[in-house]
């Protein structure tokens, strides 16, 4: 089965600083795509962005950037120039394109909380 | 504009009762899913549906069920809650197998979050 693994239960960063959110997975398949959601204090789920493993650059939209490391299998997200309003859970998913089964839906790391501070 | 709602934002049962919580999306997506989330353990799925009337067992499938008789509407239900079912639980649904990146995005609902006591 799928796995992600997120080691920073917390991260602190100063306002306007760049910030890189660890996130390792572990599948034997070829064919998966990786996501970042942000879940701020009221609860909903935002996606952020989306890479999928054959995507041959790093994903990137607006101030979130996607440092996708094939070989070692990690998928950390960089925010850019950090805003107070960043501050938030941070969760790394993963899906698998198979055929059928839970797998193809998907697995969430544990997150991380973000802390951005004045 | 996309939505994805939850029948409560908050909600207190007791022990031994019959809970059903209630998920309704409005893009006619033919995936819908249920997850619980509690804190250290991230989003766990519970239960998905990929069509009407179609269920899958998801990770922790144990001590629920679900239902969908319309596209539209995912039910998630507490046969008989317990105090390890205190969580809060999100409803989610996706569009189906598109060529095209947004189609991967899943879209959530607000979150309901159970007590049981």
């Amino acid at each position: 089965a799928q796995k992600i693994t997120q080691t920073q239960p917390g991260m602190f960063v100063q306002e306007k600083e760049a910030v890189t959110l660890d996130c390792t997975y572990d599948t034997s398949d070829p064919s998966y795509g990786l996501f970042w959601y942000k879940q701020p204090s009221s609860g909903e789920m935002i996606f952020l962005i989306y890479q999928g493993s054959y995507d041959q650059q790093n994903a990137t939209e607006g101030r979130y950037s996607l440092n996708f490391q094939k070989a070692r299998k990690s998928a950390n997200l960089v925010i850019s120039a950090s805003q107070l309003g960043d501050s938030a859970m941070y969760f790394c998913a993963m899906r698998l394109y198979v055929s059928s089964g839970s797998a193809r839906q998907l697995t969430f790391g544990s997150g991380t909380q973000l802390t951005v501070l004045p | 504009d996309v939505k994805v709602t939850q029948s409560s934002r908050y909600l207190v049962k007791r022990t031994g009762e019959k809970v059903f919580l209630e998920c309704v999306q409005d893009m006619d997506h033919e995936n819908m899913f249920w997850y619980r989330q509690d804190p250290g353990l991230g989003l766990r799925l519970i239960y998905f549906s990929y069509d009407v009337k179609m269920k899958e067992k998801g990770d922790i499938p144990e001590g629920y069920s679900v239902s969908r008789e319309k596209k539209e509407r995912f039910s998630l239900i507490l046969e008989s809650a317990s105090t390890n079912q205190t969580s809060m639980y999100l409803c989610a649904s996706r569009a189906g197998a598109v060529l095209s990146r947004n189609s991967y995005e899943q879209y959530f609902g607000p979150g309901t979050r159970l007590t049981v006591t």
